[in-house]
């Protein structure tokens, strides 16, 4: 597609449901980012994928938080057990390669645990 | 612990004022700077910066890079309403150049 599509664009949900977020990247970039932006803070790191293997989950806060890229392209970002902290938007970001700091963004996934 | 600062958290400005913003950093091994618009939800990219002292340009905008002083700042010329928006400013390590570290950003609002 045109740019990096994230589905959906807002999601609520009760404390400890479970939820999936869906990120399409960029036709073409094997490099694809999730991070997490809490209100007033800067987007924070959570998973980088370089193709289907994901090259560094370090950023991801807990077990409950688990992320996917199975064909190299579409990922989805699943979270178990959800918790009000876990209320944030989520930011999926793709570049043609890894060693590429210019990032395309999506416009996020809003999560609202209730 | 790798951190990047920014200041102001925010600022308030009359369309035609020019304004600068700043950031700076503490990051092992750094790599790059880069500045990105955040308008609603999605962060656009505007420069990235390796090199001290070279100025990049673009329109209105303008960046450079200090390394001796562990900073960069950001300037807009000639503000319009449409500059209304968070600066985020983000370093990378060598370590893992592809992990952009953020600032909380300084959010811009531009008044007619």
């Amino acid at each position: 597609g045109a740019g990096v599509s994230q589905t959906p664009s807002n999601k609520v949900t009760e404390k400890g449901k479970y939820v999936e977020l869906r990120c399409d990247p960029i036709s073409g970039h094997t490099a694809l980012y999730w991070y997490r932006q809490s209100l007033g803070q800067g987007p924070e790191f959570l998973i980088y994928f370089q193709g289907t293997g994901a090259a560094d989950d370090s950023g991801l806060p807990n077990d409950r938080f688990f992320a996917v890229r199975p064909e190299g392209s579409v990922s989805t970002l699943k979270i178990q057990r959800t918790e009000r902290g876990d209320s944030a938007v989520y930011l999926c970001a793709s570049s043609p390669t890894g060693d590429n700091e210019k990032l395309f963004f999506g416009s996020g996934t809003q999560l609202s645990v209730l | 612990e790798d951190k990047v600062v920014q200041s102001p958290l925010s600022l308030v400005v009359h369309e035609g004022d020019t304004v600068t913003l700043n950031c700076s950093y503490e990051v092992t091994n750094f790599r790059s700077l880069l500045w990105y618009k955040q308008e609603k939800k999605a962060p656009t990219f505007l420069f990235m910066l390796t090199s001290s002292g070279i100025e990049k340009k673009s329109g209105r905008l303008s960046s450079i890079l200090d390394k001796k002083e562990l900073s960069s700042i950001l300037n807009i010329t000639a503000t319009q309403t449409g500059d209304s928006a968070i600066y985020l400013c983000a370093a990378t390590n060598s370590n893992s150049g592809y992990a952009l570290n953020f600032g909380k950003g300084t959010s811009l609002l531009v008044t007619p």
